[in-house]
């Protein structure tokens, strides 16, 4: 399968924890986007990597959140002190360019 | 503030039927869209894009009109079958303040297909 990657797909924790997803992006893209999705509402950006530099971050990432891509593939976003507010799915997609972004199958974040 | 949102939350239709989703837009300078498909448990799916320059576009079984005039589009679906049924959404592509370029999502309408 050569699609986008993401793990874990579901994650419980408790408020307070920290957390960490890891997506793999198609291996030839560049650009690698993350969004958070709540339930009846459409995907929301969140950040955008060009390679491993960080370009964008929307202003309903906090301080609390954290995005990094090391090597340009591969990218992890952790999640620290969780609140329930943090509940939804994490979604991750990479495109080539400015050419369609494929979706990876998201992550879960549940909060108690 | 921009939005792209859309008219109709659920639509339920039978296998064979037409099926037209609608979306609005609000911000006149947008000149590339996109429709998406999200089953159950998955990430957004590919369906269709229109860019300004064009009123219309088709792919299997789908179709893409956009009004400029309006600032409307939708998506039709023709014999719809039960594979079909998903959320979907519009989303209008975004030039960020660092020059790349984001997603902006509507919310999502579900569409039902009866056998």
């Amino acid at each position: 399968d050569t699609g986008v990657s993401q793990d874990p797909r579901h994650k419980i924790t408790k408020r307070g924890q920290n957390v960490t997803f890891r997506c793999d992006p198609i291996s030839e893209h560049n650009r690698l986007y993350w969004y958070r999705q709540t339930l009846g509402q459409g995907p929301e950006f969140l950040t955008y990597f060009q390679n491993e530099a960080q370009l964008e971050k929307s202003r309903l990432l906090s301080d609390r959140f954290s995005a990094e891509r090391p090597k340009g593939s591969f990218s992890t976003l952790e999640i620290q002190r969780t609140e329930q507010g943090d509940s939804a799915m994490y979604l991750c997609a990479s495109s080539w360019a400015g050419n369609e972004q494929f979706f990876g199958p998201g992550t879960r974040l549940t909060v108690l | 503030g921009e939005s792209v949102g859309l008219h109709l939350p659920t639509l339920s239709v039978q296998e064979g039927d037409n099926s037209i989703i609608n979306c609005a837009y609000s911000n006149s300078a947008s000149d590339y869209f996109i429709w998406y498909k999200q089953e159950s448990g998955k990430g957004p799916q590919f369906i269709i894009d229109i860019r300004s320059n064009m009123d219309k576009r088709q792919g299997q079984r789908v179709t893409v009109l956009l009004n400029k005039t309006v600032k409307h589009l939708s998506l039709q679906i023709a014999a719809t079958q039960p594979g079909d049924s998903a959320v979907y959404f519009c989303a209008e592509i975004k030039e960020t303040q660092g020059g790349s370029e984001k997603l902006v999502f509507g919310k999502g309408m579900k569409l039902t297909v009866n056998p």
